[in-house]
């Protein structure tokens, strides 16, 4: 079965450093890969995706994902945080022959970004 | 994007009574809705698959008597979850694809809040 591991539940990051975002996932075969982020309020919007090919991806708002399969790991990375960017952030990994419709969820983690 | 919106956003309610969380895609047609519940401090957790027009698809463990799947039209696709009981407390989102989107991306409501007292 399909997991995903995101190990910090949550991270405080200063604003303008850099941020990067741990997701570990277990999947047989080549993994379907996706960030998500949910403001307060707000439905869960997508920020990047991994299907295949160029192993490292660009999301929308400055963000980007390295797949490494040898780590089966898709972490998440920004390289200068802006106020704006705290809110809950989930890691998913497409399940079953649905593909990328049926997602597995990692737990969230939950940014904090001060001053 | 596309627009996916739940009504109402939270709910309180006696144990033993029903109630109904609708999720609407408001500016696309959906045939596939997704329902998740999420319990605090873990993630979201697949319930179930609405198709419009069919029988909802269950995942394992999901009672399809308690919560009940109707997806009568392209835009509206209602949960209710019957006679509640505390332990049904939590926050129910719900996500649809759209040709709007790029391959592979869902779009999600706001989510729904049911405390059960």
């Amino acid at each position: 079965a399909q997991s995903v591991t995101q190990p910090d539940i949550h991270i405080t990051v200063s604003e303008g450093a850099s941020l990067e975002l741990r997701c570990n996932y277990s999947y047989g075969a080549t993994p379907y890969l996706f960030w998500y982020v949910q403001s307060p309020g707000q439905g869960l919007q997508l920020l990047l995706k991994y299907f295949s090919g160029d192993t490292l991806v660009q999301g929308i708002k400055g963000f980007e994902a390295e797949f490494k399969r040898s780590q089966s790991s898709f972490n998440l990375r920004k390289p200068s945080v802006h106020w704006s960017d705290a809110a809950e952030y989930f890691c998913a990994v497409g399940a079953g022959n649905t593909g990328f419709q049926k997602l597995v969820f990692g737990t969230g983690t939950r940014l904090l970004v001060s001053p | 994007g596309a627009v996916v919106s739940q009504h109402p956003s939270w709910v309180i309610c006696k144990s033993g009574t029903s109630v109904k969380i609708e999720c609407r895609s408001l500016d696309f047609q959906a045939t596939t809705m997704f329902w998740y519940r999420q319990f605090p401090k873990q993630s979201l957790m697949l319930m179930a698959t609405s198709n419009e027009g069919s029988k909802a698809t269950y995942e394992q463990g999901v009672e399809k008597d308690k919560f009940l799947i109707n997806h009568a039209s392209l835009t509206l696709s209602t949960l209710t979850v019957t006679s509640a009981h505390p332990e049904d407390s939590s926050f129910y989102i719900c996500s649809a694809s759209s040709d709007r989107g790029s391959p592979g991306e869902l779009f999600f409501g706001e989510g729904s809040r049911l405390t059960v007292l």
